[in-house]
């Protein structure tokens, strides 16, 4: 167990529409990431967020958003679902901007 | 721009010793990390080289060359449950420090 938690772990939705998926960092963490793998894909870079402040985007669609709360846990906005959105999207954090990011278990998205 | 190459695929026979290949190309760096993932599961951290040379941790070691822009992961005493995708992936530096993963080396063990 990492000590990183996301929710929920599976998700099936239809297209056009609007999901939210949740990353509780590990305790101490500041640094926030999301990932999107989609089927024997590579992890793709989406967005790093540390300590409330958005830090670095990457190949994002300007139909996902995210942000980093108060509390440190992050929440990832996917909307207007298409198919090709259907992937494992995983939330890594880490204590600072330089040290090993450690991994959830990823929240499994299908839109049909 | 970034880029990090790994070959897609390598085969390997239990009890023997495998090395992948990273090779990257950053507009900074920051330090370079192996990561293992096993099919539809989180990838778990490896190891974590900042300066030349070779750690070793167990089975496992990693190299880097920061001038050739190059790193190894060198698996040893290979056994069935390594059969996995490893990745390689660098810490860009700078104000952002992204961390960009390569897309991962298929090990394959065989008996």
């Amino acid at each position: 167990d990492s000590g990183v938690t996301q929710t929920p772990k599976h998700l099936i939705t239809a297209t056009g529409q609007r999901v939210t998926l949740r990353c509780s960092p590990r305790s101490g963490d500041l640094s926030v990431y999301w990932y999107q793998q989609s089927l024997d894909q590579g992890l793709q870079f989406l967005i790093q967020y540390y300590n409330g402040e958005e830090r670095a985007k990457g190949n994002i669609l300007e139909r996902f958003s995210a942000q980093q709360f108060p509390d440190l846990h992050s929440e990832l906005n996917l909307s207007s679902l298409e198919l090709g959105d259907s992937a494992l999207y995983f939330c890594a954090s880490s204590v600072d901007q330089g040290t090993e990011a450690f991994f959830g278990q990823g929240t499994r998205l299908t839109v049909v | 721009g970034q880029n990090i190459d790994q070959p897609t695929e390598m085969t390997a026979t239990e009890g023997a010793i495998v090395q992948i290949n990273c090779t990257y190309q950053t507009s900074g760096f920051n330090g370079l990390f192996w990561y293992q993932q096993h099919a539809g599961e989180a990838p778990t951290f490896l190891s974590y080289n900042v300066l030349d040379g070779l750690e070793e941790k167990g089975r496992f070691s990693s190299f880097l060359s920061r001038s050739k822009g190059y790193s190894y992961l060198l698996l040893k005493e290979l056994q069935m449950k390594d059969s996995a995708s490893y990745l390689c992936a660098v810490r860009s530096g700078g104000a952002t420090n992204k961390l960009i993963f390569g897309t991962g080396t298929l090990l394959a063990v065989q008996p």
